[in-house]
Parts: C-alpha cells; structure tokens; sequence
C-alpha cells in the first residue's frame, strides 16, 4: 500500500494567517492527489484534485502544489470557516485508493 | 444539484451482514462515466475506501475487505447498496457514499452526509 503522511497532525492559527499543510506519499503517485477538508459530522468535502487544479466552487485562498512524493495544501489567508480538518488522498494506486491520517486546523 | 443519501440498518450484531444504500438524486446514477464508491470512517479516525462501481455493474474493491464486501448497483431505483458480512466491532464507522468523477474514479466530488454503524451484540 501507498503510505500517505501528513504534516502536522495538528495546526494552531489566527484568522488572516497563511497556512501550509503538507503530505508526503511512500512512493511517487505524479499528481494523483486530492485534498478533502471535512468539519465535525459532516462528510468530507472535495477542495483541490489532480495535485493543483481547484474545485468548483472553492475560494481561490485554497491552492495545491507538488508532484511525485512531496504535496502543499496552501490557505493564503484563513477565515473562520477555515478551521476545519484537513486529509490528502491518492488516487494513484489502482483499487488501493489511501487518505493521510488528517490534520487538525484549531484557532489560536 | 447531485445528492446522495445513505440509509440502512445503524446497529448490526458481530458476524452479521451490513447493509446499506445510497440513494442518488438529481442526476442519473447511468449517465456519464462516474464511480460509486462507498468509504468508511471509525469513529475519531481516519477515512477508508471500501470499493466502487459503475452503472455497468462492474465493481472494484479494497483488497483488504474484498472478501466480505459486495457493491451492487440498482439503474431503475437510481441506487447502489453496500453489503460487508462477517462483521466485528472494527466495522463500526460512519459510511460514506460518494461519486468519482470522470477520468479518475477515486476523486470524489459529492458525498452523501453519512451513516453511523455500530457493531454490537
């Protein structure tokens, strides 16, 4: 199986602050990676696929970066709507599809 | 809009069957190219793929449950169900539904709100 390990597990920022996530895959997926951010009950939510490419509807604060092992999540300045937690995925290994272990984003 | 909603029984005994649905509104479950996957969540933890299927009914699954789980797909209700046998208390999660999008089936732009399923006696 494809290893997918976020960094940090947990984030603690301010309302306006720049923020990056990042995940790092056991083996090179290219740009087979999707961020999904998910609030407490609710289900997860699609932000950015393909490593880069932004979803519809998603503010443009959201942006995604990396190729082979090494992948950003960006949030240029975050709002309170932001705290939420946040899972990388790879789509790269055929029907052994892996998330990473989330990361938390509390307010300061 | 596309919905999709999961509905089925919320407490199975250990070594039953688990069974769900996800029923899709405001599109056709037969049109286009997309995946229907089912994903699970236990409780506090992380997310885990379960499998998928297409509107052919051909269906792809995790390895590590490929041998208790069965996706099934229903064109004239516009739905696809989920069955896990041989539960045990690790089964208990949330379950999810969920679409994959064209072109890459385990990128998945709608969601259903989720189920909680307990195993217990």
């Amino acid at each position: 199986d494809i290893q997918m390990t976020q960094s940090p597990s947990s984030l603690s920022a301010s309302v306006g602050d720049r923020v990056t996530i990042t995940c790092r895959a056991s083996q090179s997926i290219s740009s087979y990676l999707n961020w999904y951010q998910q609030k407490p009950g609710k289900a997860p939510k699609l932000l950015i696929y393909a490593a880069s490419s932004l979803q519809s509807g998603v503010p443009s604060r959201f942006s995604g970066s990396g190729s082979g092992t090494d992948f950003t999540l960006t949030i240029s300045s975050l709002q309170p709507e932001d705290f939420a937690t946040y899972y990388c995925q790879q789509s790269y290994s055929t029907h052994m599809y892996t998330f990473g272990q989330g990361t938390k984003l509390e307010i300061k | 809009q596309l919905q999709l909603q999961e509905s089925g029984s919320g407490l199975v005994k250990p070594s039953q069957t688990l069974s769900l649905t996800c029923a899709v509104s405001g599109g056709s479950i037969s049109s286009g190219g997309y995946s229907w996957s089912w994903i699970r969540q236990p409780p506090g933890k992380g997310l885990e793929w379960i499998g998928y299927i297409y509107h052919s009914g051909s269906t792809y699954y995790n390895p590590s449950l490929k041998s208790r789980v069965t996706i099934s797909v229903d064109r004239s209700k516009n739905q696809f169900s989920l069955k896990l046998s041989s539960v045990t208390a690790a089964d208990t999660a949330v379950y999810y539904c969920a679409r994959g999008i064209t072109g890459d089936p385990a990128t998945f732009d709608y969601w259903g709100q989720g189920t909680l399923v307990t195993v217990s006696s």
